[in-house]
């Protein structure tokens, strides 16, 4: 079974401060994302990684960062929390298609609930 | 106007129905439409995967996708409690295109 595994399950933390969301998955894919899901707006894409050391902006990147080092990890970083990143983050893999085609289907991550106060 | 609109819900049915649920979209280039389905505190999982129009069926739930009214549905057959979850829709043109999600529709299945 693909598994999708992300540091906290809840996350309580304070405007100013720097946060960490880490995303670990076991299935060697390539394509990691990172989403943002909030009541009546859905998921949110905010960055994605084709591959280790490479990042691409998804819909709503402001405000954070990414990092992947290594295949397996894929970091969101919050250099600066606040209040209105509150929310329910996601992080999701899926593998290519013959090398050329991203597979739409995506492994997701159980989620962390991030307040910030 | 958002390009995939669905219906939010909640919707309430008692067990054995059946289940319609629905999203229409706007850009004509989607041609891959996937159904997900979360439940409570977990991530979305993916349930019904169909390429361009036509229907698709697995076990108790069908795919159909009408791409002249850019309109897609899974329907669910003899619903059950184990069903109440919440269903995204999901679409994209393919490649190193990213998905776009509904918001979800929430469904709860009474005994």
């Amino acid at each position: 079974d693909v598994k999708v595994t992300q540091s906290s399950r809840y996350l309580v933390k304070r405007t100013g401060e720097k946060v960490f969301l880490e995303c670990v998955q076991d299935m060697d894919h390539e394509n990691m994302f990172w989403y943002r899901q909030d009541p009546g707006l859905g998921l949110r894409l905010i960055y994605f990684s084709y591959d280790v050391k490479m990042k691409e902006k998804g819909d709503i990147p402001e405000g954070y960062s990414v990092s992947r080092e290594k295949k397996e990890r894929f970091s969101l970083i919050l250099e600066s929390a606040s209040t209105n990143q509150t929310s329910m983050y996601l992080c999701a893999s899926s593998l290519y298609l013959d090398g050329l085609t991203i597979s739409n289907e995506q492994f997701f991550g159980p989620g962390t609930r991030l307040t910030v106060l | 106007q958002k390009e995939v609109e669905q219906d939010p819900g909640p919707l309430s049915v008692p067990e054995g129905a059946i289940v319609s649920l629905n999203c229409t979209y706007s850009n004509s280039a989607f041609q891959y439409f996937m159904w997900y389905r979360q439940y409570s505190r977990k991530g979305p999982e993916l349930l019904m995967y169909t390429y361009s129009s036509g229907n698709k069926e697995d076990g108790r739930f069908t795919a159909q996708v009408d791409k002249s009214s850019k309109y897609i549905s899974l329907f669910i057959r003899d619903s059950q409690p184990s069903d109440s979850a919440t269903y995204l829709c999901a679409m994209n043109s393919g490649g190193y295109q990213k998905v776009t999600f509904g918001t979800g529709t929430k469904l709860q299945v009474i005994p």
